[in-house]
């Protein structure tokens, strides 16, 4: 597609429940990521694949969280036994860039997110 | 760490008039910095971004000058129109990578007719 998606938009989910977020990334891009976006607040990341190599977990906020990328295309992150404070919206973005010299854009296209609400 | 600090808002314009929305950032290096807009009901989208120091990123009439020197990047337009409500999130990423945004907590801009 055009750009990046991600499924489901919106999930409702009782406390304890696991939920798993999709992310499809724009083709050929390198570089995915994932963000947490509290209500009212800024994005915070939680994690970076370069292609299927999971970079950088420093993020997740509990060893309930867990994201892959086996194939390195799309992603799914997974959220095990979920709490109340796990409700926020879940973002992917994309990227052309993996490490390198200084000249790579590191530009990074954003999905419409997942409002994840645990009740 | 990183860090971006962002004016708060919300912030209420009538039409035609000059918007600022102050941010600064701390970080070790050259880190490269960003506008980003997340308009009613839509995904992120990059508005601007600037990857060295005193340069000027520009997009639909909204500038932003990366300043080392204060470690600020503000966002400005000359005239704002209603299409422009929307919340604008200052964001940074680490030199030389294409690594994690850091992003300041956004500002709500709401235009008046």
């Amino acid at each position: 597609g055009a750009g990046v998606s991600q499924s489901p938009r919106y999930k409702v989910a009782k406390r304890g429940q696991d939920v798993a977020l999709r992310c499809d990334p724009i083709s050929g891009h390198v570089s995915l990521f994932w963000y947490q976006q509290a209500l009212g607040q800024g994005p915070e990341f939680l994690t970076y694949f370069q292609n299927e190599a999971q970079l950088d977990k420093s993020g997740l906020p509990s060893d309930r969280f867990f994201a892959e990328r086996p194939e390195g295309s799309v992603s799914t992150l997974k959220i095990q036994r979920t709490q109340q404070e796990d409700s926020a919206v879940y973002l992917c973005a994309s990227s052309l860039a993996g490490t390198g010299p200084r000249g790579y854009t590191n530009e990074q296209f954003f999905g419409p997110g997942t409002r994840l609400t645990v009740l | 760490g990183n860090s971006v600090t962002q004016m708060e808002g919300p912030v209420t314009l009538s039409e035609e008039a000059f918007l600022t929305i102050n941010c600064t950032y701390t970080a070790t290096g050259y880190p490269s910095l960003f506008w980003y807009v997340q308009y009613p009901g839509e995904g992120l989208q990059l508005l601007l971004k600037a990857t060295k120091a005193d340069d000027k990123g520009s997009n639909k009439g909204f500038e932003a000058t990366y300043r080392k020197e204060t470690t600020s990047f503000h966002l400005e337009k000359g005239s704002v129109q209603v299409s422009d409500s929307a919340v604008y999130f200052c964001a940074l990423s680490a030199s030389g990578s294409a690594r994690q945004l850091t992003f300041g907590s956004g500002t709500q801009l709401t235009v008046l007719p």
